[in-house]
């Protein structure tokens, strides 16, 4: 199956700093990676998502880009605010079985931005 | 409308005590999939759910655990004669269809506890 590596498993900011987080995958088949955010206590949400046929996408603050021959993508976070301060999950479709109907996990981003 | 319901929030249990847990998906949401989260790991897939049938169990840990799904709608997670090394938080998260880039929102989750 597939396997997600997430790097680093923490990290500190200074607020208005960049944050970027990086992730690889095994499979050369997933062809979705999603990316959540969890803030403590609550429940994970997706922040963006890219597919396999886009190399990179922006929304606001938040990009994320993809490189599909070295099988790693990334997530960027400019001009970060205290309320960024979450854990951070990547996620990339499983293609085992035939069909991409699962998610696995990296391990998680803990970032913290200081004022 | 309403999102991924779960309950309870938190479960504490004295060890060898089966559990169960409680999901409630988006109404409407064909596919529903189970997740654990131990203290500083990741999502660890374990279950999930096409309608009421499960075509693919490999994420579930042992025996102990077993799942089902009735009316496309509720799931249930037990667990049998519970190990302390259960304790984690146990989400589940449901997607409007079967693919995985559609996107899993996922529910608060239940702290379960084994003493």
């Amino acid at each position: 199956g597939e396997n997600v590596e997430q790097h680093p498993s923490t990290l500190s900011v200074q607020e208005g700093d960049s944050a970027v987080i990086k992730c690889t995958y095994s499979d050369s088949a997933s062809n979705y990676f999603p990316w959540y955010k969890q803030e403590l206590g609550k429940r994970p949400q997706l922040i963006i998502d890219i597919r396999s046929n886009v190399g990179e996408k922006k929304d606001q603050r938040i990009a994320v880009t993809l490189n599909k021959t070295a099988k790693h993508f990334s997530l960027h976070i400019t001009e970060t605010q205290p309320e960024d301060s979450a854990v951070y999950f990547c996620a990339a479709s499983d293609p085992s079985g035939g069909s991409n109907y699962k998610l696995t996990f990296g391990k998680g981003t803990l970032l913290t931005v200081n004022p | 409308g309403a999102g991924v319901s779960q309950s309870p929030s938190n479960k504490v249990t004295e060890k060898g005590k089966d559990v169960e847990l409680r999901c409630d998906p988006i109404s409407g949401h064909t596919a529903l999939y189970w997740y654990r989260q131990s203290l500083g790991q990741g999502l660890e897939f374990l279950i999930y759910f096409q309608g009421n049938s499960a075509p693919d169990k490999s994420g579930l840990p042992s025996d102990r655990f077993s799942a089902e799904r009735t009316g496309g709608s509720v799931s249930t997670l037990t667990i049998q004669r519970t190990q302390q090394e259960d304790s984690a938080v146990y989400l589940c998260a449901s997607s409007l269809r079967y693919l995985a880039k559609n996107i899993q929102y996922f529910g608060a989750g239940t702290r379960l506890s084994v003493l």
